[in-house]
């Protein structure tokens, strides 16, 4: 069974950083490119960074490009996402999520940006 | 970047009955586009992808569908757990990119 796991999350200050961290399971994690995808409380989806599956390619949004860090380590199943000078308009839900179409979701880690 | 203009915003219906939900996108996508379905406290799920193609385990009353670069949802015989969020999304070109979500109640 396809799992995966965020972490990492909490309350966090503006100006701060936090790393996210994904855990993945039940399939072989080196074979997919993975994704973060983020939700602002009552908000739609944004997608947030991707990362093929051996790092060859990165991709961000441009509300994140030059703060935040995706990256992987296959031989531990896990994807991270490095955030860096945090703001309030980063508070959301954050998703990992498979492949390019986004076919396995985690439950999502909390991220909140307040002084 | 791609946008995905969805609509409607929200929409009730009643058992049994079949609703469309629509997303255009702003340039061609090559059928490059998904269906995902969230409810309530849970994640999105995957319902449809490449535009028509029915993601395992999705009820057969799910349907996707093309015209130029307009894209349907069709949901038929609505059933009480179909409520919630649905969004589409482009997977054709980085940024990738959502609708801004639909809102389906079940009268």
């Amino acid at each position: 069974e396809v799992q995966l796991v965020e972490s990492g999350g909490g309350l966090v200050q503006p100006g701060r950083s936090l790393k996210l961290s994904c855990l993945a399971s039940g399939f072989t994690f080196s074979n997919y490119g993975m994704n973060w995808i983020r939700q602002a409380p009552g908000k739609g989806l944004e997608w947030v960074a991707s990362i093929s599956s051996s790092s060859s390619y990165i991709y961000y949004a441009d509300t994140v490009k030059g703060r935040f860090t995706i990256s992987r380590d296959n031989a531990k199943n896990t994807l991270y996402l490095q955030m860096t000078s945090l703001r309030s308009e980063d508070t959301a839900l954050y998703y990992c999520a498979r492949d390019w179409y986004f076919d396995f979701w985690g439950p999502g880690t909390m991220v909140t940006v307040s002084s | 970047d791609i946008q995905m203009t969805q609509s409607p915003a929200s929409l009730s219906a009643s058992l049994g009955e079949t609703v469309s939900i629509e997303c255009l996108a702003s340039e061609d996508i090559y059928s490059n586009l998904a269906w995902y379905q969230q409810k309530p406290g849970k994640s999105p799920q995957l319902l449809i992808y490449y535009a028509s193609s029915l993601q395992d385990g999705v009820p057969s009353r799910f349907s996707g569908s093309e015209s130029g670069t307009q894209y349907s949802l069709e949901i038929n015989s609505l059933q009480p757990e179909d409520e919630g969020d649905y969004f589409c999304q482009q997977s054709y070109k980085f940024p990738l990119t959502f609708g801004s979500g639909t809102k389906l109640e079940i009268k």
